[in-house]
């Protein structure tokens, strides 16, 4: 099956500091990849939908300044938590909309940013 | 209009038994519904989606019952097994798009 793939699974890092995270589809192209966050025990909530080449859509809410979004081809996009703090601790997850098959799309495993 | 609806938020069920989720939504637009089931620490794993154009669908011990006219859709997991211990979510979304509406999760515990 289609796999993605996310770097790094787990990042630790201190307050003011930006981490990058990617996500990568291995054996497909991606014409949309999604990014969520998810705090414990909560859904997955819809931050940005980047488009290969173009700029993210931001959902409401989300700074679009402090969560810099890369699609550079159709196989890589990056989310940079900028100038990171504690309260952007959270589970970060990323999917792979081929959008070829429906509403078909797959998933990282995800990426642990804990800010201390 | 966005919202899926996901209930109960917890469940328990004895090993054997029939776990059922249910999920509602209000956008008749939306034309895809997937349910993932996700562990702890790891992404959510895409069990089984269907159409609005069937009203069943049934993959092993997993089946999506989807009643389009009450705009609600449901998960059974039959002889359920400690190893499906984990949250399920229900989404939604217009197909064309790929963006997806989630459940708010449904944490199931089987016990043995």
């Amino acid at each position: 099956g289609a796999v993605v793939s996310q770097h790094p699974s787990r990042v630790i890092c201190k307050s003011g500091t930006s981490v990058k995270i990617e996500c990568r589809s291995l054996d497909f192209q991606a014409t949309t990849m999604f990014w969520y966050r998810q705090f414990p025990k909560q859904s997955l909530m819809l931050m940005a939908t980047s488009n290969e080449g173009s700029k993210a859509t931001y959902e409401q809410g989300v700074e679009k300044d402090k969560f810099l979004i890369n699609h550079a081809s159709l196989t890589l996009s990056t989310l940079t938590v900028t100038s990171a703090h504690p309260e952007d601790s959270s589970f970060y997850i990323c999917s792979a909309f081929p959008g070829t098959s429906g509403g078909l799309q797959y998933f990282g495993p995800g990426t642990r940013l804990t800010v201390l | 209009q966005q919202q899926v609806k996901q209930s109960p938020q917890s469940l328990i069920v004895q090993k054997g038994g029939i776990s059922i989720i249910n999920c509602a939504y209000e956008n008749t637009a939306f034309d895809y519904f997937p349910w993932y089931q996700q562990f702890p620490g790891k992404g959510p794993a895409l069990l089984i989606a269907i159409r609005p154009d069937v009203s069943e669908k049934k993959e092993g011990r997993f089946t999506i019952s989807f009643n389009k006219s009450a705009k609600q859709f449901s998960l059974h997991i039959m002889d359920s097994q400690p190893g499906d211990s984990a949250t399920y979510f229900c989404a939604a979304s217009m197909g064309n798009t790929g963006k997806l509406i989630f459940g708010q999760g449904t944490t199931l515990q089987v016990k043995p």
